[in-house]
């Protein structure tokens, strides 16, 4: 099945700065590429997705990219602030065509905290 | 539309006993699913469902049982519960996964559940 690999476990960034998270996926067959982001006692909440037909998707303040060549995607948060301290799951996935029959694997998570 | 239901949101097990987490959900979704949330392991997916009366396994299958016998509901079960089965459950549902539909997957508010 599919493996997929996030670095940093932590990460601490100065209010203002960028965040960047990144993932890795094993199964070259893969297809959607979503973030998940998590704040404490929450449930995940989907803050972006990417398919593997664009090479990168920007809303506001985060943006994610993806090289299919290299296997992997990341997440970069520009301008931070305290409220996007939380923990970011990076998942992988292949999605069918022709059918709702699909698993989606996520990454062990990266805590991002903002320092102020 | 309350979205994904979850219930309980908290119980203590002993080992050996059996239970039954609840899942609901309003939005007339066809894909449901079961996730488990381990410290540094992120989310990993039990069972999963892509429509009522069809059931499938995930990652992490063994010590539990899913049914689908209506649109809304995706019930797990505990067969008899170890400690290794304490952790936080997320039941999540979306609309029909497909490449080129939208995939955004929602989760319920979660269950801590701990077994001693």
């Amino acid at each position: 099945g599919e493996n997929v690999e996030q670095h940093p476990s932590t990460l601490s960034v100065q209010e203002g700065d960028s965040a960047v998270i990144k993932c890795t996926y094993s199964d070259s067959a893969s297809n959607y590429f979503p973030w998940y982001k998590q704040e404490l006692g929450k449930r995940p909440q989907l803050i972006i997705d990417i398919r593997s037909n664009v090479g990168e998707k920007k809303d506001q303040r985060i943006a994610v990219t993806l090289n299919k060549t290299a296997k992997h995607f990341s997440l970069h948060i520009t301008e931070t602030q305290p409220e996007d301290s939380a923990v970011y799951f990076c998942a992988a996935s292949i999605l069918p065509r022709g059918s709702n029959d699909y698993k989606l694997s996520f990454g062990a998570g990266t805590t991002v905290t903002v320092r102020a | 539309n309350a979205g994904v239901t979850q219930t309980p949101k908290f119980q203590v097990l002993k080992t050996g006993q059996s239970m039954t987490l609840q899942c609901a959900q309003d939005m007339n979704h066809e894909y449901m699913s079961w996730y488990r949330q381990d410290p540094g392991m992120g989310l990993r997916l039990i069972h999963y469902s892509v429509g009522a009366g069809i059931t499938d396994q995930g990652e992490v299958p063994n010590g539990y049982n899913v049914s689908r016998s209506t649109t809304e509901d995706f019930p797990l079960r505990l067969l008899s519960a170890a400690p290794s089965q304490t952790s936080v459950y997320f039941c999540a549902s979306s609309y029909s996964p497909g490449y080129l539909t939208g995939n955004t997957i929602y989760f319920g508010e979660g269950s801590w559940l701990t077994v001693v």
